[in-house]
């Protein structure tokens, strides 16, 4: 089976503070995706990368950065964190770049930032 | 630009009833459609998804969503709802030059007893 995990599954922190949420894949996936989910608008893409060291904005990247150095981990960065941050982040992968392809999820991080 | 719409919010059947959760997506090519089921604080599990064949496609725990390229819709179904249905739905299209997957708003189904 592939999994996808994310350390975190619960996090509090602080306006201002910097925080790093991890991400690793174990099926040799090309593809990874940082989303995030809110009630009522279904889930946003913040950024993904098709390899090691690229990446690519999504919708709403705005307020967060990335970190693709090894293929099997994906880190999504709040530079400094905000109370509309608030959320939970979905992490995903799939392999290469054929569209049809299963994209994975892990289980989710619920950040709250206070 | 690529969207997809869940015209329901929140959707209640009874336990045992058929289940029709509706999808349109917007994208001027053939999609590539998807449905995953999330629960409560969980990840995303894929149900089923259509990229080309047979417009009715089998899914997991016994779902189908059917492919209507004329009303641009992949509902989908299912024809006798448990309670471990209950649950969040969402519907997704896949663009071929991107590959990002954009997701509708989410469909929480409730299961009466």
């Amino acid at each position: 089976d592939v999994k996808v995990t994310q350390s975190s599954r619960y996090l509090v922190k602080r306006t201002g503070e910097k925080v790093f949420l991890e991400c690793v894949q174990d099926m040799d996936h090309e593809n990874m995706f940082w989303y995030r989910q809110d009630p009522g608008l279904g889930l946003r893409l913040i950024y993904f990368s098709y390899d090691v060291k690229m990446k690519e904005k999504g919708d709403i990247p705005e307020g967060y950065s990335v970190s693709r150095e090894k293929k099997e981990r994906f880190s999504l960065i709040l530079e400094s964190a905000s109370t509309n941050q608030t959320s939970m982040y979905l992490c995903a992968s799939s392999p290469g770049q054929v569209a049809g392809n299963t994209i994975y999820f892990g289980e989710g991080s619920w950040l709250t930032v206070v | 630009a690529q969207s997809v719409t869940q015209p329901d919010i929140h959707i209640t059947v009874s336990e045992g009833a058929s289940l029709e959760l509706r999808c349109n997506y917007s994208y001027g090519a053939t999609p590539y459609l998807f449905w995953y089921v999330q629960s409560p604080g969980q990840g995303l599990q894929l149900l089923l998804k259509y990229f080309s064949g047979d417009t009715l496609v089998q899914g997991i725990k016994g779902f189908e969503a059917e492919f209507k390229r004329s009303q641009s819709s992949f509902n989908l179904r299912k024809p006798s709802v448990h309670w471990s249905d209950a649950a969040e739905y969402f519907c997704a299209v896949r663009t071929s030059n991107t590959g990002k997957l954009i997701f509708g708003q989410g469909t929480t189904l409730q299961v009466k007893p």
